[in-house]
């Protein structure tokens, strides 16, 4: 199975800041990385797919890049309603596996 | 719109079996594949496997001998079936719409308890 290492665990920023989550793989993945937000107590919701395109309705302030084993979430000016969890998942080999996971908050 | 709907038993008695049923709708079935995903308590996303727009499936190898995937397109409705249910099963179970490996669309999930 492909291991999916997310860093950092968990992430305290200012309102305004930009911030990067990444996700390394264990062997190439060919950009096919997605990542997910998911609020406190709802449903996990599509923000990237095939490691850089904007999923329907995402804001414009989410992005994402990388390629090969290495991949990077990034939330430009960040708001008060980013405070969430994101996971990135790979989906070049089956299973499908999840990152651990990354814990945003407001400082 | 795209919307799924998860249904399920809430808790079920540990050896048992586990039967989840998601009832999707604004798509069908035999054109994008159906994920299930389940969060324990806590923790973060297990894949758990896939049924695909031709019907084929793929599992979780770690969960593979107790998993079965399955549909009715009639009903646009997917089934999970898993047996030999223990605790550390409990979890969330959620469906999402996938017309490649992502995930587009979720559910809001169904809580289920294994309890003995």
């Amino acid at each position: 199975d492909i291991q999916m290492t997310q860093s950092p665990a968990s992430l305290s920023a200012s309102l305004g800041e930009t911030v990067t989550i990444e996700c390394r793989a264990s062997e190439d993945i060919y950009s096919n990385l997605a990542w997910y937000q998911q609020k406190p107590g709802n449903s996990p919701q599509l923000l990237i797919y095939d490691a850089n395109s904007l999923a329907d309705g995402v804001p414009s302030r989410f992005s994402g890049s990388g390629s090969g084993t290495q991949y990077s979430l990034k939330i430009n000016s960040l708001q008060s309603e980013d405070v969430a969890s994101y996971f990135c998942q790979q989906y070049n080999n089956y299973p499908f596996t999840f990152g651990s996971g990354t814990k945003l908050e407001i400082k | 719109q795209v919307q799924m709907k998860e249904t399920g038993p809430g808790l079920v008695q540990t050896t048992q079996t586990l039967s989840v049923t998601c009832t999707v709708s604004g798509f069908s079935l035999t054109s994008y594949g159906v994920h299930w995903v389940r969060q324990a308590p806590g923790k973060g996303l297990e894949w758990m496997g896939i049924i695909w727009g031709d019907g084929s499936t793929n599992y979780n190898s770690a969960l593979k001998s107790r998993l079965s995937i399955s549909r009715d397109t009639s009903k646009s409705q997917v089934f999970l079936t898993m047996n030999s249910l223990q605790t550390d099963d409990t979890a969330v179970y959620y469906c999402a719409e996938g017309a490649y490996g992502s995930a587009h669309y979720w559910g809001q999930g169904v809580m289920v308890t294994v309890s003995s």
